[in-house]
This record gives structure tokens, C-alpha cells and sequence, in this order.
């Protein structure tokens, strides 16, 4: 059964700085993998979304990667600003179904 | 605009009292999926529907029901609601013939059962 971990759970980085996010899952068989923002109690903002057969894709300060032999995607935010501040969770498509895994999420707060 | 709604958007309810939270998509297709997220357990899929009058359990079915009688609503149903659902919902839909689509969320509902 998939699994999907990410860590650390909470980062909290200075504004200006560039962080990385770390996403692994156990079962490479993935459709794609995808990014979203969650602010607190509100729904979730796609950020990226990353097919199997891809290696990155970039929206402004972001860039997320995906190594699926390894069973790892990473997102880059270049940068980071206050705003930024969110819980960002990847979830990994497993199937023609359509269901997502999802991972427990990483709380990033960018202190000004 | 691609949406998926959900409502209502807050919910507070007594424990038995049966509700349904609504779910409807303009995008035609086909999937649609119900999650809940609560603190350290993250999203965890509740029932999914590959179409019309199709539907299959997820991760965590037990107290809720769903019908997908139209293309386009996918409605949740807790016929007896207990404490242990209140949790933030969300509804879910994606193309599945199409590996390059994401998903789209709705809003959530914020479901508080006393």
C-alpha cells in the first residue's frame, strides 16, 4: 500500500531564504505527483503537478522535482516571503482510478 | 472557471441528527472523491465515484454514505452523525482519463458533531 511521508512535519526559516520540502513515497507505480497549499482552515490551492514521466516544473519562486525510481519529490521555493507561511502537502496519484495519497503535510512559517 | 462546491461551508450538528454536505463540479467529470483531514492523520479518502450510480469505499467509509446520481453532485451523507466525524470534508474531482490533470478541492466543511 502507498505510503507518503514528508518531512520535517514544521520548518520555520527567516524571509529571504531559500528552503527545500521533502515528499517521499514507498510505491514508485505513480500517475503524478502533486503540490498543494493549505492555509489554516481553508482548502487547498494546487501548486504544482508533476507527471511520471517529468523530471521538475516551475511556477515563479517554486520548482518542484520528482526522482520517481527513488520514490522523491522535493519543492523549492526561492526566496520566501511571509506569505509564504502555510502547510504544504504532496499527494501522489496511484492509479487510473484517480484517488490520492497524501502526505501529512509540512507547517512552514517564514518569520519577516 | 473550473470549481468544485461545497456546502455548507460550516456545520455544527447534534450527535444522530442525519445531514448531508453538498458537493457539485462544473468540469464533467467523471471522478469525484471525498476526504477528511483531521490533526495528525492528515487526508484520508471517505468514498470515491468513477461515475454515474458507481461508487466504492475509501481509507475510511464507516459512518457515511454517498449517492452520485447526476454527473455532476456527489453528495456525503452521515445518517447518524457521532463526535468522532467532526472534522474538515472535502470533495474532490479529477478527469482520470488524463495522467497530465490535477485535482481540484473544494472549499472544505468544517463539520462539528456535539
Amino acid at each position: 500500500k502507498q505510503e507518503v511521508t514528508q518531512i520535517p512535519a514544521a520548518l520555520s526559516v527567516p524571509e529571504g531564504e531559500n528552503l527545500v520540502l521533502n515528499c517521499s513515497f514507498t510505491d514508485s507505480a505513480i500517475y503524478n505527483l502533486q503540490w498543494f497549499r493549505q492555509d489554516p482552515g481553508k482548502g487547498l490551492t494546487s501548486l504544482l503537478l508533476i507527471q511520471s514521466s517529468q523530471r521538475e516544473q516551475t511556477s515563479g519562486r517554486l520548482n518542484a522535482s520528482l526522482d520517481k525510481s527513488s520514490g522523491r519529490s522535493t519543492l523549492y521555493i526561492a526566496a520566501s516571503q511571509p506569505g509564504d507561511s502555510a502547510t504544504y502537502l504532496c499527494a501522489v496519484r496511484g492509479g487510473s482510478q484517480g484517488n490520492l495519497i497524501f502526505g501529512k503535510g509540512t507547517k512552514l512559517s517564514v518569520k519577516p | 472557471e473550473a470549481q468544485v462546491t461545497q456546502n455548507p461551508r460550516y456545520l455544527i450538528t447534534v450527535t444522530g441528527k442525519k445531514l448531508t454536505v453538498t458537493c457539485s463540479q462544473n468540469m464533467n467529470h467523471e471522478y469525484m472523491s471525498w476526504y477528511r483531514q483531521d490533526p495528525g492523520l492528515g487526508l484520508r479518502q471517505i468514498y470515491y465515484s468513477m461515475n454515474v450510480e458507481v461508487t466504492d469505499k475509501g481509507d475510511v467509509p464507516e459512518g457515511y454514505k454517498v449517492s452520485r446520481k447526476e454527473k455532476r453532485n456527489f453528495p456525503l451523507i452521515l445518517e447518524s452523525p457521532s463526535p468522532n466525524q467532526t472534522s474538515l470534508y472535502f470533495c474532490a474531482t479529477l478527469d482520470p482519463g488524463r495522467m497530465n490533470t490535477e485535482a481540484f478541492f473544494g472549499q472544505g466543511t468544517r463539520l462539528t458533531v456535539v
